[in-house]
């Protein structure tokens, strides 16, 4: 089945510092890529997605790269801040409308 | 706008009960998506519904599991005769399209079976 590898599991910087998390999926039919947010006993927020018509995407301090030929797209946060802590989720369309999520990224913002 | 609703938050059922889980997708969002999430886990999709028709199940398990999204009211996953391992956070998901559009999920219910 489709499947998406996320790496690293679990991630530690000191506030101010630059966090990036990267993921490799196997659908290259795939044309949507969303990141999500879960804080702890939370819902997943969608904080940033993307789609196969463009190479990168920034909100703010938030921004998602994305190579289709090596199948991999990258969560980057700039500045980070303590409140940026939660475990990240890449995602990636399997079919037309199944989303398949990575294991996580446990992140950890230092103050 | 009242987001992603889903019911009850927390649900404790013994071997061998029935779990009911509801799901109201927001207002305008024709389509629901139920996902499964063990800990420490990513989610895993489970089944894909419009109204009054279920579009993919293939990620349900065939036995004792069941969904409906009707006309009227909100969307029910329903497990038959739990067992431990169906303790889990199951999450709803819906979108105003299908087909690639963006999914918004509720805040899941957390099953515990005893």
């Amino acid at each position: 089945g489709e499947n998406v590898e996320q790496h690293p599991s679990t991630l530690s910087v000191q506030e101010g510092d630059s966090a990036v998390i990267k993921c490799t999926y196997s659908d290259s039919a795939s044309n949507y890529f969303p990141w999500y947010k879960q804080e702890l006993g939370k819902r997943p927020q969608l904080i940033i997605d993307i789609r196969s018509n463009v190479g990168e995407k920034k909100d703010q301090r938030i921004a998602v790269t994305l190579n289709k030929t090596a199948k991999h797209f990258s969560l980057h946060i700039t500045e980070t801040q303590p409140e940026d802590s939660a475990v990240y989720f890449c995602a990636f369309l399997a079919g037309s409308y199944q989303l398949t999520f990575g294991k996580g990224t446990k992140l950890s913002v230092i103050p | 706008n009242a987001g992603v609703m889903q019911n009850p938050r927390h649900l404790v059922r013994r071997r061998g009960q029935e779990a009911r889980l509801r799901c109201s997708p927001m207002k305008g969002h024709s389509h629901v998506y139920w996902y499964r999430q063990l800990p420490e886990e990513g989610l895993k999709f489970m089944v894909y519904l419009q109204k009054e028709n279920i579009i993919d199940e293939s990620g349900m398990p065939k036995e004792r599991f069941s969904a409906e999204f009707p006309k009227e009211g909100p969307s029910i996953l329903r497990i038959q005769q739990v067992v431990r391992g169906d303790s889990a956070a199951y999450f709803c998901a819906s979108s105003p399209k299908g087909g690639g559009d963006t999914q918004y999920f509720g805040p899941g219910t957390r099953l515990t079976v005893l």
